[in-house]
């Protein structure tokens, strides 16, 4: 069965960088893309980019351009995602969904359990 | 950017009631693109609904998607107690992007 499976919750000072991971199973990695979206406390879905894990090409949301990074080791069937530079309004539940597109539609079809992300002083 | 505007944000139903959920786009957006998710406390969003019409893998019929265009709209037949949760739609173009939920909660 499809799974993805993230790292464990972080604790980070205003000014450093966080690298969540996403681990994949049960499918071919390189055949899916893979999206991260984040959600603050009480808040909705924020979507931060994409990832293709075969080419390695991604997508950023304008408003993290220049402090996201998303990268890939498909020897290991991971994804990751890098955020700089964070301020308290950083912290989130972070999620990776895999982004399937079969017979001209898209969607998120499978999501990990979501990193919470604190950033504090 | 498309805004996805929800409508309404909260709403207060009984089980064995039918739940009307809106999603309003700021411009056209392809149904094949259109999607919903159901999230609950606690938990990652689960995919219900694609292609604005089309049930995922696992949910029930009591749950249906419909509408074109900039005017979407989520029906639950008939609530069941595990389908009080907060609902998405998102449209998935060029920068995805969601709504800001509809609150489906026990009157």
């Amino acid at each position: 069965q499809v799974q993805l499976v993230q790292s464990g919750a972080e604790v980070k000072k205003p000014g450093a960088s966080v690298k969540v991971s996403c681990k994949a199973s049960g499918y071919t990695f390189t055949s899916y893309d893979i999206n991260w979206v984040r959600q603050a406390t009480g808040q909705g879905l924020e979507w931060m980019g994409w990832m293709n894990p075969n080419s390695g090409n991604t997508g950023y949301a304008q408003k993290f351009q220049g402090r996201v990074t998303m990268t890939r080791n498909t020897s290991i069937s991971t994804a990751y995602m890098e955020l700089s530079s964070l301020r308290s309004e950083d912290t989130a539940v972070y999620y990776c969904a895999r982004g399937i597109a079969v017979a001209g539609t898209r969607r998120f079809d499978y999501w990990g359990q979501g990193t919470l992300v604190t950033v504090s002083s | 950017e498309i805004v996805l505007t929800q409508s309404p944000g909260t709403l207060s139903l009984s089980p064995g009631e039918r739940a009307t959920l809106s999603c309003r786009a700021s411009q056209s957006v392809s149904s094949s693109y259109l999607a919903w998710y159901q999230q609950k406390p606690g938990q990652a969003p689960r995919l219900l609904i694609y292609g604005a019409s089309s049930r995922a893998t696992g949910i029930p019929d009591r749950f249906s998607g419909s509408g074109s265009g900039t005017d979407f709209t989520l029906t639950i037949s008939r609530l069941e107690p595990e389908d009080f949760a907060v609902y998405y739609c998102q449209q998935y173009g060029s920068p995805v992007t969601f709504g800001q939920g509809t609150k489906v909660e026990i009157k």
